[in-house]
């Protein structure tokens, strides 16, 4: 199956601080690219849509100037939580969508769990 | 309400023994619907796509109601293995390209 990679996967930060995340799908193209967060006993929520060459697309109660999302290359996104605080610390997963003529599959990054002390 | 509801468990079962999970949308213009399996601090992997006609893949079954907006899941023959959170998952469609609502999930534990 398709392979999608996160970096890091562990990150203890101080508060204040920004933080870069980096997702890449390693084995496929995909021009598009979601952005999720997951806090403890609780489901994934989605944060961010990120397109390859153009602007990310936030969902609502997200703050764009927070959470920077670049997604330069078609294998590559990045998400920059800046000025973390510990209200961020959660676990950020990353996914591709993989299209194989109609279908289209959506492939999860491993994770990164973020604790902002 | 959210948009996707699955009673959160836990469930307890004993190996062997066969377990179902149900699920509710809201939105009724939803298109596709899964089933993710996520363990403990790793990602979702998808489980398998549940379609109108209902599907089995193995020990597991699935099922659609969209008159009822319900899904649900069986697994038969439950194994150790099988313990993990099990997400319900609904893709609006549209012009909501590729976006995934999730339910909280359901917490499944298989015990000797």
């Amino acid at each position: 199956g398709a392979v999608v990679s996160q970096h890091p996967s562990r990150v203890i930060c101080k508060s204040g601080t920004s933080v870069k995340i980096e997702c890449r799908s390693l084995d496929f193209q995909a021009t598009t690219m979601f952005w999720y967060r997951q806090f403890p006993k609780q489901s994934l929520m989605l944060m961010a849509t990120s397109n390859e060459g153009s602007k990310a697309t936030y969902e609502q109660g997200v703050e764009k100037d927070k959470f920077l999302i670049n997604h330069a290359s078609l294998t590559l996104s990045t998400l920059t939580v800046t000025s973390a605080h510990p209200e961020d610390s959660s676990f950020y997963i990353c996914s591709a969508v993989r299209t194989s003529g109609s279908q289209e599959t959506q492939y999860f990054g491993p994770g990164t769990r973020l604790l902002v002390l | 309400r959210k948009e996707v509801e699955q009673d959160p468990g836990p469930f307890n079962v004993p190996e062997g023994a066969t377990v179902a999970f149900n699920c509710t949308y809201s939105n009724s213009a939803s298109q596709s619907f899964f089933w993710y399996r996520q363990d403990c601090r790793k990602e979702p992997k998808l489980l398998m796509s549940v379609y109108s006609s209902g599907n089995e893949d193995g020990r597991f079954t699935a099922q659609l109601n969209r008159a009822s907006q319900y899904i649900s899941l069986l697994i038969r023959d439950s194994k150790l293995s099988d313990s993990a959170t099990y997400l319900c998952v609904v893709h609006k469609g549209g012009t909501s390209y590729g976006k995934l609502t999730f339910g909280q999930g359901t917490i499944l534990t298989v015990h000797p």
